[in-house]
């Protein structure tokens, strides 16, 4: 199956500083999504991008479908961005199944 | 608002005592399916559905059964739960596109514990 890294597995910012999680995938992909899981444990959908560049607020994210690779930006972080953020892709044209990455777990602090 | 609602959102219970949790979306979607998260394993599909009466497994189907009698409905339902059935679970819902995979919405997760 199709094989989602991520990287790093975990960061720690200070409140105001700017990062980016980097989600590398084996073969070519219909659908990426990125999500946070808020320490609730909720999923929350930032990015439906399967190509090209999106931006919401203080968030950005790139995919670069033919070198499989996706990048998502957090600019000036807020403590309410801690949480794990997963990179999930699905590559069999049907939407059966969404394969995650491991995560990239952030912590913000002040 | 549109959203894919679960119930309940946690639930403790004891081996062997049948139960179900409920997923239900009001955007229309024809596909639907379940996750169950565990440390150290991610995020794993254990059945989905493409349409209505239209169901299939997923990775880890095995202790599961799920239904699909109306669009807008998807129970996960464990007839005899085990201790290695807790978890955390979500319900995800999609349009389905023509080639290129639609967005996937997620509920809030149900949290279980089986003793």
């Amino acid at each position: 199956g199709i094989q989602v890294e991520q990287s790093p597995p975990d960061l720690i910012l200070q409140e105001g500083a700017n990062s980016t999680l980097r989600c590398n995938f084996s073969d070519s992909v219909n659908n990426l999504q990125w999500f946070h899981q808020n320490p609730w444990g909720q999923l929350i959908n930032l990015f439906y991008i399967p190509s090209g560049t999106k931006q919401n607020g203080r968030l950005s994210a790139t995919t670069v479908a033919t070198e499989r690779y996706s990048l998502l930006y957090i600019s000036s972080s807020q403590t309410t961005d801690s949480g794990v953020y997963f990179c999930a892709v699905d590559h069999t044209g049907t939407a059966s199944k969404l394969t995650f990455g491991t995560g990239t777990r952030l912590q913000v602090t002040l | 608002e549109a959203q894919v609602t679960q119930n309940p959102r946690y639930l403790i219970t004891v081996t062997g005592k049948k139960l179900t949790v409920t997923c239900s979306q009001n955007m229309n979607h024809e596909y639907m399916s379940w996750y169950r998260q565990d440390p150290g394993l991610g995020l794993r599909q254990i059945y989905y559905s493409m349409n209505v009466e239209v169901t299939d497994k997923g990775d880890v189907p095995e202790g599961y059964k799920v239904s699909r009698k109306e669009k807008r409905n998807f129970p996960l339902i464990l007839e005899s739960p085990s201790p290695n059935q807790t978890s955390l679970y979500f319900c995800a819902s999609s349009l389905l596109g023509q080639g290129i995979n639609q967005p996937q919405h997620f509920g809030d997760g149900t949290r279980l514990s089986i003793l």
